[in-house]
């Protein structure tokens, strides 16, 4: 199956400073999902992002399909931003059934 | 509307008894997954069924663990004989035909004691 790596596993940010996150993936992935999981352990979709860039106010996200990675973005970060983000795929080659396969996450904490 | 839930969102339970967890999808989701998280750790998959039946189990960890579904409905997750390594957050999601956008459950966390 395929791996998946994120940095960086951890984060500490002062409120209002911008951060990127990454995403590696070992093999082509189709279907990618950003999610940010709250202190109360619910996964909150953030993206779904199988290529190209999008944009959720001061959140974004980029996707290079051919190059086994995706980023996310956030800008002028707020203490709600608190917790671990998870990118995850599903495996482009044989039959997957769409299943995810996760990261190990990056632990995000803002301080006020 | 209304999204995926989850019961009972936290048991504990001895070592050695079964469990039963319960999924209930948004409505309209013909795909449904089961995903484990220990602590600390990503999510790991374990079982997927579109509508009753399960193509794929091969994530389950052993044959102490079983699911079923009712239908394009509620889905239960079995765990016999539990075990302590079993402790995890249980989690499960769906999605529709139309995407592969899964969205997921508040978890049972299983504590084994």
């Amino acid at each position: 199956g395929i791996q998946v790596e994120q940095s960086p596993p951890d984060l500490i940010l002062q409120e209002g400073a911008n951060s990127t996150l990454r995403c590696n993936f070992s093999d082509s992935v189709n279907n990618l999902q950003w999610f940010h999981q709250n202190p109360w352990g619910q996964l909150i979709n953030l993206f779904y992002i199988p290529s190209g860039t999008k944009q959720n106010g001061r959140l974004s996200a980029t996707t290079v399909a051919t190059e086994r990675y995706s980023l996310l973005y956030i800008s002028s970060s707020q203490t709600t931003d608190s917790g671990v983000y998870f990118c995850a795929g599903t495996n482009a080659g044989g039959t997957s059934y769409g299943k995810l396969t996760f990261g190990q996450g990056t632990i995000l904490t803002v301080h006020p | 509307g209304a999204g995926v839930s989850q019961s009972p969102s936290n048991k504990v339970t001895e070592k050695g008894k079964d469990v039963e967890l319960r999924c209930d999808p948004i409505s309209g989701h013909t795909a449904l997954y089961w995903y484990r998280q220990r602590l600390g750790q990503g999510l790991e998959f374990l079982i997927y069924f579109q509508g009753n039946s399960a193509p794929d189990k091969s994530g389950l960890p052993s044959d102490r663990f079983s699911a079923e579904r009712t239908g394009e409905s509620v889905s239960t997750l079995t765990i016999q004989r539990t075990q302590q390594e079993d402790s995890a957050v249980y989690l499960c999601a769906s999605r529709n035909q139309a995407s592969y956008e899964q969205y997921f459950g508040p978890g049972t966390r299983l504590t084994v004691t």
